[in-house]
C-alpha cells in the first residue's frame, strides 16, 4: 500500500533562509508525487509535481523538489523564505497507472518569522 | 477560469442531524473527487467519480455519508444522520481524465471548503 511520510509537523525559519520540507514515500510501482499547499481557510493549491520527467522539479513561488529513487524521497525546498511562504504543505502521491487517488501525508505547517 | 465552489463554507449542526454539502467542478472537468480533512490531518479520499459514475469509494463510510453526481457536473455529499468525529473540513476537488494532462495523470484543482462542526 502506498503511504507518504512527513517529518517535522512543524518547521519554522527566519525569513531569507533556506526552507526544507521533508516527504518519504513508499510505493511498489513507480509513483506520481506531488506537493500542495495550504494557507488558512483555503484549499490546497498544486506547487509542482513529479510525473517521470525530470527529477529536478520546479514549481510556482520559488519552489523545488528533487525525486531520488534510492532514497524514496521527494523533499521540497525554496532558497530564501518570504514571510507569505507561512502555511502548510502537504506531499501526495499517486500511482501510476490507477485512477490518480491521491495519498497525503499529515502535513508541515511552516511558519517565517523576522 | 473559474475555481471549484463549494457551499456552504460552514456548517455547525448537532449529532444525528443530517447535513448536505454541494460541490460545482471546474467547466469541462471529468473526474470529480471528495476529501475528507480532520484537523491535524492530510485529506483523505472519501469517493471518486468520472463523470457521474464512482470510481472509488472503498473509504467513504456508506452507513451513514452518500454522494451524487446525476447529470455529471455538480456533486453533492450528505451525512446522516452526523456523528462527533465527522467534525472536519470536507474538500471537493476536479481534474480532467488521465492521459490529458502531461505527464499521463490529472492535476487535482481544490475548493476551498466546508467546514462541519458536530455539538
Amino acid at each position: 500500500a502506498q503511504s507518504v511520510t512527513q517529518l517535522g509537523s512543524h518547521v519554522s525559519v527566519s525569513e531569507g533562509a533556506l526552507v526544507l520540507l521533508r516527504c518519504n514515500y513508499s510505493s511498489s510501482v513507480p509513483p506520481y508525487l506531488f506537493w500542495y499547499v495550504q494557507y488558512p481557510n483555503q484549499g490546497l493549491q498544486l506547487l509542482l509535481k513529479y510525473t517521470s520527467a525530470a527529477t529536478l522539479v520546479k514549481g510556482i513561488n520559488g519552489f523545488e523538489a528533487e525525486f531520488k529513487k534510492s532514497e524514496t524521497s521527494f523533499h521540497l525546498t525554496k532558497p530564501s523564505a518570504h514571510m507569505s511562504d507561512a502555511a502548510e504543505y502537504f506531499c501526495a502521491v499517486s500511482e501510476t497507472g490507477g485512477y490518480n487517488k491521491l495519498i497525503f501525508g499529515a502535513g508541515t505547517r511552516l511558519a517565517v518569522h523576522p | 477560469e473559474a475555481g471549484v465552489a463549494q457551499s456552504p463554507r460552514y456548517k455547525i449542526i448537532e449529532k444525528r442531524q443530517s447535513v448536505a454539502f454541494w460541490c460545482n467542478p471546474i467547466s469541462g472537468h471529468a473526474t470529480l473527487y471528495w476529501y475528507q480533512q480532520i484537523l491535524g490531518q492530510g485529506p483523505k479520499l472519501l469517493i471518486q467519480f468520472q463523470n457521474n459514475g464512482v470510481v472509488d469509494d472503498s473509504q467513504l463510510p456508506k452507513d451513514r455519508f452518500s454522494a451524487e453526481r446525476l447529470k455529471g457536473v455538480d456533486s453533492t455529499l450528505k451525512i446522516q444522520p452526523a456523528k462527533l468525529e465527522d467534525s472536519a473540513v470536507y474538500l471537493c476537488a476536479s481534474g480532467r481524465p488521465q492521459g490529458r494532462d502531461a505527464g499521463g495523470t490529472d492535476t487535482q484543482y481544490f475548493g476551498p471548503g466546508t467546514r462541519l462542526t458536530v455539538l
